[in-house]
């Protein structure tokens, strides 16, 4: 079964840093562009990053712009979210998600990880 | 940036009865190529989204039939013949026309 597993979430401080990971596996990870999409607590769905299947093109949403950089390592099926600059407005869970290009949406989400801002 | 806007936020229905929930963007959602990239998300509580239907009408594998959509240009809908108890949850629209990608603000259907 196809399967996204995100990692890396956890409490960390105003100002903090925190690096997230989303393992994937059962698909040939190197021919998707993968996503981050974001939820807040109680609120809706919030789109993040963009990276392409070879990393050469990244899209930033502009909540996070500058201070979050997608990345992805092909050889080991992992996609990255590396958040620096945290604030309480990035408090959500983060979910990796695959793009379908032949549906033009997301066909595969993980289940998410907690990131939780706060002093 | 496309704004997505669903009607209505909140949807009592009782069981076996129809349902609709309607999403207008701000613009156009035609690509380049003539498609359109409009999608609907449902969500369940504690869950991650799952995908139900992509490119305005098209069912995602293993979705229902009672589940539909329709529209085209800036107005679509989703419509569910016959409620079931599993149907519970939040709707969203999505368009993935262009970046950044954006969703409905989502709406909660619910049982009466």
């Amino acid at each position: 079964q196809v399967q996204l597993v995100e990692s890396g979430g956890g409490v960390v401080h105003p100002g903090g840093s925190l690096r997230l990971s989303c393992a994937a596996s059962t698909f040939v990870f190197s021919n998707y562009a993968m996503h981050w999409v974001r939820q807040a607590p109680g609120r809706g769905l919030e789109w993040v990053a963009v990276i392409s299947y070879d990393a050469k093109n990244k899209y930033y949403a502009d909540s996070v712009k500058g201070r979050f950089t997608i990345s992805r390592d092909n050889s080991k099926n992992t996609l990255f979210l590396q958040m620096i600059s945290l604030t309480a407005e990035d408090t959500a869970v983060y979910y990796c998600a695959r793009i379908n290009e032949h549906i033009d949406t997301f066909d595969i989400w993980g289940l998410g990880t907690m990131v939780t801002v706060s002093s | 940036d496309i704004v997505m806007t669903q009607t209505p936020l909140s949807s009592p229905v009782t069981l076996g009865q129809p349902a609709s929930i309607s999403c207008r963007s701000s613009q156009s959602l035609v690509f380049r190529d003539g498609t359109t990239h409009l999608s609907w998300l449902h969500q369940r509580p504690g869950q991650p989204p799952r995908l139900l239907i992509y490119k305005i009408s098209n069912r995602f594998s293993g979705v229902p039939d009672r589940f539909s959509g329709s529209g085209a240009g800036t107005d679509f809908t989703l419509k569910i013949s016959r409620v079931e108890a599993e149907d519970v949850g939040v709707y969203y629209c999505m368009q993935a026309t262009q970046f950044p990608y954006t969703f409905g603000q989502g709406t909660k259907l619910e049982i009466k």
